[in-house]
């Protein structure tokens, strides 16, 4: 059962466009959102994270937007580069219980043109 | 970087054979994890540690089991492998449960 659903699945965005990622959770439980970013042949890398006490965190051009009631968060890049091309997964942590562990979405591929 | 070293980074091997991958880390993080990263499927869960000879199941276990004997080294045991099993393996560390975690650079698995 995916309890973090991302999408798009890919994305194509020319050199200085906005990416947006989107993704929905289902348990209202979460208490952490990070997102992390893999370059091929590499494991992933937390990018930014952020907590359901606040509806936004801005760390250089990238932009975490949260929504509680909706139950959404989206990565926006700004000013995408070429070298932000990468898979991006958005995930979401569990406040309680045994098993804390983080849950990810499917990952969206961002293609940045020149 | 995390010091995190992950071997070996590619294996084929046949079905029904038993495959170990290791994880090694230099940083003394409590807890360490086991994850496969499938198309369409993110990053799941297949078993975490919290401390030595503390293991625990996450959302894939089933056909694999492992073992930690060190603080440093969490091993990945596959019994027997299936074609299933074939896809990229990712350790990660992190020092609390889950803060941020520090990915080594994956295992490769085909099974024929």
């Amino acid at each position: 059962q995916q309890q973090v659903k991302q999408s798009p699945q890919s994305l194509i965005v020319q050199k200085g466009g906005i990416s947006i990622i989107n993704c929905a959770y289902e348990n209202t439980a979460f208490d952490y959102f990070p997102w992390y970013q893999q370059f091929p042949g590499k494991g992933p890398a937390l990018l930014i994270a952020i907590r359901p006490d606040v509806s936004e965190k801005k760390e250089g051009r990238f932009t975490i937007s949260f929504n509680k009631s909706a139950k959404q968060f989206s990565l926006h890049i700004m000013d995408s580069q070429p070298g932000d091309s990468a898979t991006y997964f958005c995930a979401a942590r569990a406040s309680s219980g045994s098993a804390r562990q983080l849950t990810f979405g499917s990952g969206t591929q961002l293609t940045v043109l020149p | 970087d995390a010091g995190i070293t992950q071997s070996p980074r590619h294996k084929v091997t046949e079905t029904g054979t038993p495959v170990t991958l290791r994880c090694h880390q230099t940083e003394n993080h409590r807890y360490m994890y086991w994850y496969r990263q499938d198309p369409g499927h993110g990053l799941r869960l297949i078993h975490y540690s919290y401390g030595v000879k503390d293991t625990d199941k996450g959302e894939v276990s089933d056909g694999y089991s492992v073992s930690r004997s060190k603080t440093e080294d969490f091993l990945l045991t596959l019994e027997s492998a299936t074609s299933s099993q074939t896809s990229v393996y990712f350790c990660a560390i992190s020092e609390s449960s889950p803060g941020e975690l520090f990915f080594g650079e994956g295992s490769r698995l085909t099974v024929l």
